[in-house]
């Protein structure tokens, strides 16, 4: 069975420019998370989904920050424009159930770097 | 703001020996889970604890909740080289938000061969 796939994996850009990220969950998984991880920490909750909604979206940068889960599958997360503190890992996640058994399976994540 | 803060930050072991790290959380939970995080890489879920259990144990693991204390600790029993990573707990605080895990800081394991 296919993991939870990401692209891109790393992603450079200068600060001012649009970045996205795209996130394929596990086949049948309802719930999908994006979460942000600053070196160091731990991931941090920006969006969750259930199905094409957006159930928990209070950590979302919503001046620059946009996500969208369209036909309740595969999600993508944007950033118009980019600043320098953006720079981090992205991470998704997607859970059966609406995570009641708790369980999140996380994808390989996506590393952004803002010069 | 993090929920879960785990303790030490920072832990070096030989190959072999136990390695136990604790974390503290602020609010009542549901369930308090454990992550392993291989540097560059996707965390994967070890175990969950619910709050109305005291200790779980998976192979060589084994995980404590201490609900009046409000932590939980795990051990990894005959550690490995490969066990080298870092270690985050995530609590869901309460069933109406199951799934939306909050994760501490991590501890960071390095096992010596």
């Amino acid at each position: 069975e296919a993991g939870v796939v990401q692209s891109p994996r790393y992603k450079i850009i200068e600060k001012k420019q649009p970045v996205a990220f795209w996130c394929n969950p596990i086949s049948g998984h309802n719930t999908l998370y994006w979460y942000l991880q600053n070196l160091g920490q731990g991931p941090e909750l920006l969006i969750r989904y259930e199905n094409e909604e957006a159930v928990d979206d209070s950590q979302l940068p919503k001046d620059r920050f946009s996500a969208e889960r369209l036909k309740g599958v595969d999600s993508t997360l944007k950033i118009q424009p980019a600043e320098l503190g953006d720079s981090a890992v992205y991470l998704c996640a997607s859970s059966f159930g609406q995570g009641r058994t708790g369980e999140l399976f996380f994808g390989e994540g996506s590393r952004l770097t803002v010069l | 703001s993090q929920q879960g803060e785990e303790d030490p930050q920072a832990l070096s072991i030989q190959e072999g020996e136990n390695a136990t790290m604790n974390c503290s959380y602020k609010t009542s939970i549901n369930n308090l889970q454990w992550y392993r995080q291989n540097s560059g890489r996707g965390l994967v879920h070890l175990i969950l604890i619910r709050s109305n259990e005291r200790e779980k144990h998976s192979g060589r693991l084994r995980v404590t909740l201490d609900t009046s204390k409000k932590s939980s600790s795990l051990l990894i029993t005959a550690s490995r080289a490969a066990d080298t990573a870092s270690y985050f707990c995530a609590t869901d605080s309460d069933d109406t938000n199951a799934g939306k895990s909050t994760f501490g800081d991590g501890t960071t394991l390095t096992v010596k061969p």
